[in-house]
């Protein structure tokens, strides 16, 4: 079975470091989510993307977040500076873009800003 | 803004006892996705309701879509330890860009 890949899939750093999480969409799909999961927030959409061009990015931080596609194998999402707010799992989708359709998930990067 | 709101968003039961989860919304959604999570991985999609009214079976669970296609449900029969998980419901906006409006979810542990 085809499957989003995520890398890393966790990572410890300290505040202020760059952090870049990156993610594999499956082969065909045309478009990507980026979400955050928290306990009290549950799963957040950041940003998503659609034949590589950003659709929205509404639900990210500006001043620190970034999210791109190099190319539609990769996508990545940056955190610069990071911090302990930022704690949290990232998923990665990947799907074919149209109402109804199912989103295919990662497995997340759990991310721990000390 | 669309928002679902998913209740209970714990639950505790024994397995063999029966359990509902409701997904509500002011909203009218072009169709409603159930997804199951286990720690440690990505939500993965149970099943996707489309028709004001419809109901889907999965074993042992049924899914229902509101007559307005604002709502929708989730009814375990006899649950088993393997249902254990987070339990989320996701809409699609009319707008038709694949974009999904996630409810909270709903925990689940079923205890032997």
């Amino acid at each position: 079975d085809a499957r989003v890949t995520q890398t890393p899939r966790h990572k410890v750093t300290e505040m202020g470091q760059e952090v870049t999480m990156r993610c594999q969409p499956i082969l065909g799909h045309n478009t990507v989510f980026w979400y955050r999961q928290t306990m009290m927030q549950g799963l957040e959409l950041l940003a998503y993307f659609r034949n590589r061009a950003p659709l929205d990015d509404s639900g990210m931080p500006k001043d620190r977040f970034s999210a791109e596609m190099p190319d539609a194998t990769l996508a990545t999402l940056k955190i610069q500076p990071s911090e302990p707010r930022d704690s949290a799992v990232y998923f990665c989708a990947s799907g074919l873009g149209q109402g109804g359709q199912p989103q295919h998930f990662g497995d997340g990067t759990r991310l721990s800003i000390l | 803004t669309q928002l679902l709101e998913q209740s209970p968003q714990f639950l505790s039961i024994q397995e063999g006892e029966n359990l509902t989860v409701y997904c509500n919304s002011s909203s009218v959604f072009s169709s409603l996705q159930w997804y199951r999570q286990e720690p440690g991985e990505g939500p993965v999609l149970l099943v996707t309701v489309v028709t004001g009214g419809e109901v889907k079976k999965l074993k042992r669970l049924t899914f229902q879509f509101g007559d307005a296609r604002k709502d929708s449900s989730l009814h375990i029969t006899a649950a088993q330890p393997g249902d254990t998980g987070l339990y989320l419901c996701a809409g699609a906006t009319p707008s038709n860009t694949g974009k999904l409006i996630f409810g909270q979810g709903t925990t689940l542990q079923v205890k032997p």
